[in-house]
């Protein structure tokens, strides 16, 4: 039982470089989302997807980009990683309308420099 | 849009207390809401979720939460904490009008004292 599966787990960067975290999930759901956790603030969502070629914008996008090109996979990009951007960054997905559980992946914990 | 409010970041709780976490929210709509729970170094789980049917739901490891419409709340309660509670919990609302989102409140770091 896999369930949601993101890599890499820890990522240090230097300010400029850029990164592609993937997330993917095998419960065949339509909805995936990623979020960043960070003390006292709570998840914040930045991107998420309602499926498979579809993106759209959460309460904090700036700086990031995502991609759904396969229904299994949503992969998050940082083009110039700064340090605003140290966080811990979790992935979900849940199967649709009504049912609301969302299952979440391990996190990735993201140091920028 | 909907949101939760979660007040005390940390909470401190004696073996064997009654564990109460509070939550308020607000919705335009009858909302749906959720409680989760992350342990040190892993993701969320679902500990229990409130979806218009019974309005005492209860969950796993023994905690259990009560939708109170007037009070706009849905305070978690847990009669006897254990060790094993110490977690964060984030109480979360969604109206499903939003793609399934949920807006999640800040958390609440429960610290259980032997």
């Amino acid at each position: 039982n896999a369930g949601v599966t993101q890599t890499p787990k820890f990522r240090v960067l230097k300010t400029g470089q850029s990164m592609t975290l993937l997330c993917a999930q095998d419960m065949n759901h339509e909805y995936m989302y990623w979020y960043r956790q960070d003390p006292g603030m709570g998840l914040r969502l930045i991107h998420y997807s309602v499926g498979e070629g579809t993106t759209a914008k959460g309460e904090v996008p700036d700086g990031y980009n995502v991609s759904r090109l396969k229904k299994q996979n949503f992969l998050l990009g940082l083009e110039s990683a700064a340090p605003s951007q140290t966080s811990v960054y979790f992935c979900a997905s849940t199967q649709g309308a009504r049912t609301g559980e969302l299952f979440f992946g391990e996190g990735s914990r993201l140091t920028v420099l | 849009a909907q949101s939760v409010t979660q007040l005390g970041s940390h909470v401190s709780v004696s073996e064997g207390a009654l564990v109460l976490l509070r939550c308020n929210y607000s919705s335009s709509v009858p909302p749906y809401l959720f409680w989760y729970v992350q342990y040190p170094n892993q993701g969320l789980q679902l500990l229990l979720k409130y979806t218009s049917a019974a309005t005492l739901v209860k969950g796993i490891n023994g905690f259990e939460a009560e939708f109170k419409k007037s009070e706009t709340s849905f305070h978690l309660t847990k009669p006897s904490a254990h060790m094993s509670d110490a977690a964060e919990y984030f109480c979360a609302v969604s109206d499903f009008r939003g793609n399934n989102r949920l807006a999640f409140g800040k958390g609440n770091q429960v610290v259980v004292i032997p």
